[in-house]
């Protein structure tokens, strides 16, 4: 199926530094998503963003964090500064169509934060 | 508020015979999606099947199906002549059709198939 990357797959890190997770969607989707999970347990929505904005946010999304996707790029998340509970596993996905459609995920990024 | 629930932590059979996840979800909205995922033991996450929720049929794809059974906001999982390769964890998950743009999943029902 469609494949999404992300780069990179494993970031260690002081608490406090900043640290920016990569994501490469499939080509043609055009809405975005992070979502977190800490030690195999359940995926939590953190944010949906489509057309240069962030459509909706949860409230794992907090004010140190950030999203953007510059020119076409890389879909980015940047914590900044990092805590030690943002230590977890970090999956972009992407899809064609917003609602109905199925998300395609990521290998996702683990993020361990010292 | 939307919510999935996923009340079987894990699940053991025996390879080629047929395993069914349950699956509970609760929403305010009239239309919704429903998605089941699977995570493999390295951690990628695959899109299985989905389920619309005005839709009668169950979906099917390949050796997976849905039991939706929408007066009990239920859509259960079934595998059908599993293999070594189906174990894994899988998750329900529950998009709601109106403004909402979040998924969410539920907390996942180990499979372990064995031969």
């Amino acid at each position: 199926g469609p494949k999404v990357l992300q780069i990179p797959s494993h970031q260690i890190i002081d608490m406090g530094q900043m640290v920016t997770l990569n994501c490469d969607p499939v080509s043609n989707h055009l809405y975005f998503y992070w979502y977190k999970q800490i030690l195999g347990q359940q995926m939590e929505f953190l944010v949906n963003f489509y057309n240069g904005k962030v459509m909706e946010k949860s409230k794992l999304f907090k004010d140190q964090f950030s999203v953007e996707r510059p020119d076409g790029s890389y879909f980015t998340l940047k914590i900044q500064p990092t805590a030690l509970e943002d230590s977890a596993v970090y999956f972009c996905a992407s899809s064609l169509v917003d609602r109905g459609y199925e998300q395609y995920f990521g290998p996702g990024t683990r993020l361990t934060v010292l | 508020a939307q919510k999935v629930t996923q009340t079987q932590t894990s699940i053991s059979v025996m390879e080629k015979t047929t395993v069914t996840m349950d699956c509970v979800y609760e929403t305010q909205d009239s239309s919704y999606f429903l998605f089941w995922y699977k995570q493999t033991a390295s951690g990628e996450i695959v899109f299985l099947i989905r389920q619309d929720s005005y839709k009668k049929e169950n979906a099917t794809v390949g050796h997976y199906s849905l039991n939706f059974q929408k007066p009990k906001s239920s859509i259960g999982l079934i595998i059908t002549a599993t293999q070594i390769e189906d174990s894994a964890v899988y998750f329900c998950a529950m998009r709601e059709g109106g403004g909402g743009y979040k998924v969410v999943f539920g907390s996942g029902t180990r499979l372990l198939v064995s031969p």
